[in-house]
C-alpha cells in the first residue's frame, strides 16, 4: 500500500501565477476528495470525485480553481491567478466503497505559499 | 449550521500521563464520528470510526467514546509517549460523503 501521494510537497510562487497540484490516490479507491487547511484549523472540503465524475464543488472553490480526474485515477487541482489568501495546505484524500464506513486516507498535502 | 467544537485548543502533558480530549457536535443527520491524528506537516491519519450505535472504540492506547444523545465524544490517550505529540481532529460524517471537521486539539508531550 503506497498510500495517497501528492506532488509537489511545497510550492512557492508569486501572486498572479498559476499553480497545479497532483494527487495519486490509493489505486483501488474510486472516491477522491480535495481539502484546504489553514494553520490551526481543520480541513475544509473543496471538491469530490467518484471515478472521473466531479460530483460536488464547495463554494470555497471560486472560478479560479479547477479540478480534474480525467481517467478516474490521479487528479489535478489548478489555481489560476493566485492570491495571498490562497496560501494554505491542500490535502487530497481517497476512499473506497461506501464512504460512511470507510476512512478517508489522506496524502501529506501540498503547502502553497504566495509571495 | 453543522459544527464540530473541540476542547481544549491545546494541552501539554508529561510523558507517561493520560489525557482526554473533548468534541461536541451539532451535525445532523449523523452517520459516524471519526478521530484523526495529524502530525505537523503531514496529512491526517484515521484513529477510530464509530457509528451512532457504538459508544466506545479503542486503537492501541487511544480510546474514543461517543454519546449520540448528547452529541459528545472524547478521545482518551493512555500512557502518553513523545510520538503522541500531534493535532487530534474530531470529524463527523453526515449521511453522504461530506465530513465536518473540528479545528483540532494540539497535544504536546514532554519528557
Amino acid at each position: 500500500d503506497t498510500g495517497v501521494s501528492q506532488n509537489p510537497r511545497h510550492k512557492i510562487t508569486k501572486r498572479g501565477q498559476n499553480v497545479t497540484f497532483r494527487c495519486d490516490p490509493i489505486s483501488e479507491h474510486n472516491r477522491l476528495y480535495w481539502y484546504r487547511q489553514t494553520l490551526g484549523q481543520g480541513p475544509e472540503f473543496l471538491t469530490y470525485f467518484q471515478n472521473e465524475a466531479q460530483l460536488e464543488k464547495s463554494r470555497l472553490l471560486s472560478d479560479r480553481f479547477s479540478a480534474e480526474r480525467p481517467k478516474g485515477s490521479f487528479s489535478t487541482l489548478e489555481i489560476q491567478r493566485t492570491e495571498q489568501g490562497d496560501s494554505a495546505m491542500y490535502l487530497c484524500a481517497s476512499s473506497s466503497g461506501q464512504v460512511n464506513n470507510q476512512p478517508q486516507h489522506f496524502g501529506d498535502g501540498t503547502r502553497l505559499s504566495i509571495l | 449550521k453543522n459544527q464540530v467544537e473541540q476542547s481544549p485548543q491545546s494541552l501539554i502533558i508529561l510523558e507517561g500521563k493520560n489525557c482526554t480530549l473533548q468534541c461536541n457536535y451539532t451535525v445532523s443527520p449523523f452517520s459516524n464520528l471519526r478521530w484523526y491524528k495529524q502530525d505537523t506537516g503531514r496529512g491526517p491519519v484515521s484513529l477510530t470510526i464509530m457509528t451512532f450505535s457504538e459508544n466506545t472504540k479503542s486503537n492501541g492506547r487511544y480510546t474514543a467514546t461517543l454519546d449520540a444523545d448528547t452529541k459528545q465524544s472524547s478521545l482518551h490517550i493512555t500512557a502518553s509517549q513523545l510520538s503522541d505529540s500531534a493535532s487530534y481532529i474530531c470529524v463527523v460524517n453526515r449521511d453522504d460523503y461530506k465530513l465536518s471537521f473540528g479545528a483540532g486539539t494540539t497535544v504536546t508531550v514532554r519528557a
